[in-house]
Parts: structure tokens; C-alpha cells; sequence
């Protein structure tokens, strides 16, 4: 069975403390790994897909790493604007997962002015 | 503006009645989905659609249905033997089941008393 766990499950930061989440996933083949934004009592954000081990992708002051085990959100000097809470999710190579996704229970973040 | 727009935004219905929430994209997509988002757990597929007239189940579907009439439009309806409906509904599509991007609308709130 596919899992992902993130972690911590809150976080609290100071303005400008730059920080990372975790993103653990247990899945038989990755197809792609998925980072998302969402804001409370909204739809979430498309942030970034990673595909490979090894793989970055950045915006603004976000940056997404990816290992055969897990996935890295880099927060660098962060502002208030970016607390939200970031969603990890996996797509496994299964053909009977075709277009699924795997979510995790999601980061909350919280930065402080 | 393409997006994908979900109404209402908030929903309230008396427990023993069925409710159906819609969803619509204009971004030409062939593929969309539910999902449910409670607290503290991450999003749950309910059922998928990866092209017109043809849908699966997800992950939870019991109590749920859905339609794929046009490809523009996926609703789902909650029935009354869906045992505990009250929770945050989204509705996502993406081009294709094979680009695995997906895009969220806005969400429907519905609460079940």
C-alpha cells in the first residue's frame, strides 16, 4: 500500500528562519512526487512535481529536493505570506493507479513577523 | 480565465438527504476527480474520471456517485447512505490521466445535521 507521512505536522517560524518539511513515501515505483500550497478554506496550490531522484525545482523562495525515499520543501527566509499549509503527494507507476495520487496529511506552517 | 470552479461554496442539508455538488473546468482537460479533505487526514479520492461517460472508483466512494456527461462538468452526489458527509469537497482535473499535474477548484463546505 502507498504511503506518504510528512513532517513535522506544525511548524512555527520566525520570519526569515529558513527551515525544510519532510515528505516520506513508501510506493512500489515512483512516477512523479507532487509539493502543493493550500490556504485555509481553499482549494491547494500546484507547486512543483519532481520526477527523479536527484531532481530540484525552486520558486521564489521555495525549493523541492527529491531522494529515492524522500522529498525536501526548502524554505528560504521565509514571510509571513507563506503560512499554509503544503500537501506531499505520490503518483505510483501501477497501471491500476493510473492518475491517482497518494496524499499526505500535510504541513502546517505558521511564520511569525 | 481558465480554472475550475466549484458551487456553492458552502453547502447545509438535513441527514437522509442526497446533495449533489458541482464542478466545472474550462481548461479543456480530460481528466478530473474528487476528493474529500477532512481534519488532521490528507485528501481521499472518491471517484475519478479519465475521459467522458467512463469513471472509477476511488479509495472511498461508498455513498457517493457521480456523472461524466460532458467534459466539461464532473457532479458528485452525496447520498443519504454516505455515513458521515460533512467535510471539505474538492474537485480537480488535470490534462490528461498520463500528465499527472493536477489542478484544484476552490472547494464545497457542506455540513450534514
Amino acid at each position: 500500500e502507498d504511503q506518504v507521512t510528512q513532517s513535522p505536522e506544525a511548524l512555527r517560524l520566525q520570519e526569515g528562519e529558513s527551515s525544510s518539511l519532510n515528505c516520506s513515501y513508501t510506493v512500489s515505483g515512483l512516477r512523479g512526487l507532487f509539493w502543493y500550497r493550500q490556504d485555509p478554506g481553499k482549494g491547494p496550490e500546484f507547486l512543483f512535481t519532481l520526477y527523479s531522484a536527484g531532481e530540484e525545482k525552486e520558486k521564489e523562495r521555495l525549493k523541492a529536493t527529491l531522494t529515492k525515499k524522500e522529498s525536501f520543501l526548502h524554505i528560504t527566509a521565509p514571510k509571513p505570506e507563506d503560512s499554509a499549509t503544503y500537501l506531499c503527494a505520490v503518483q505510483p507507476t501501477r497501471e491500476t493507479s493510473y492518475g491517482k495520487l497518494t496524499f499526505g496529511q500535510g504541513t502546517i506552517l505558521t511564520v511569525h513577523p | 480565465d481558465g480554472g475550475i470552479t466549484q458551487s456553492p461554496k458552502y453547502l447545509f442539508r438535513k441527514e437522509g438527504q442526497n446533495v449533489t455538488l458541482s464542478c466545472e473546468q474550462n481548461l479543456n482537460h480530460d481528466a478530473m476527480y474528487w476528493y474529500r479533505q477532512d481534519p488532521g487526514q490528507g485528501l481521499r479520492l472518491i471517484y475519478y474520471s479519465q475521459i467522458v461517460n467512463d469513471f472509477q472508483k476511488g479509495d472511498i466512494a461508498e455513498g457517493y456517485s457521480v456523472s461524466r456527461e460532458k467534459k466539461e462538468s464532473f457532479p458528485l452526489t452525496v447520498t443519504s447512505a454516505q455515513k458521515n458527509p460533512t467535510a471539505f469537497y474538492l474537485c480537480a482535473s488535470s490534462i490528461s490521466p498520463a500528465v499527472y499535474e493536477q489542478y484544484f477548484g476552490p472547494g464545497t463546505r457542506l455540513t450534514v445535521t
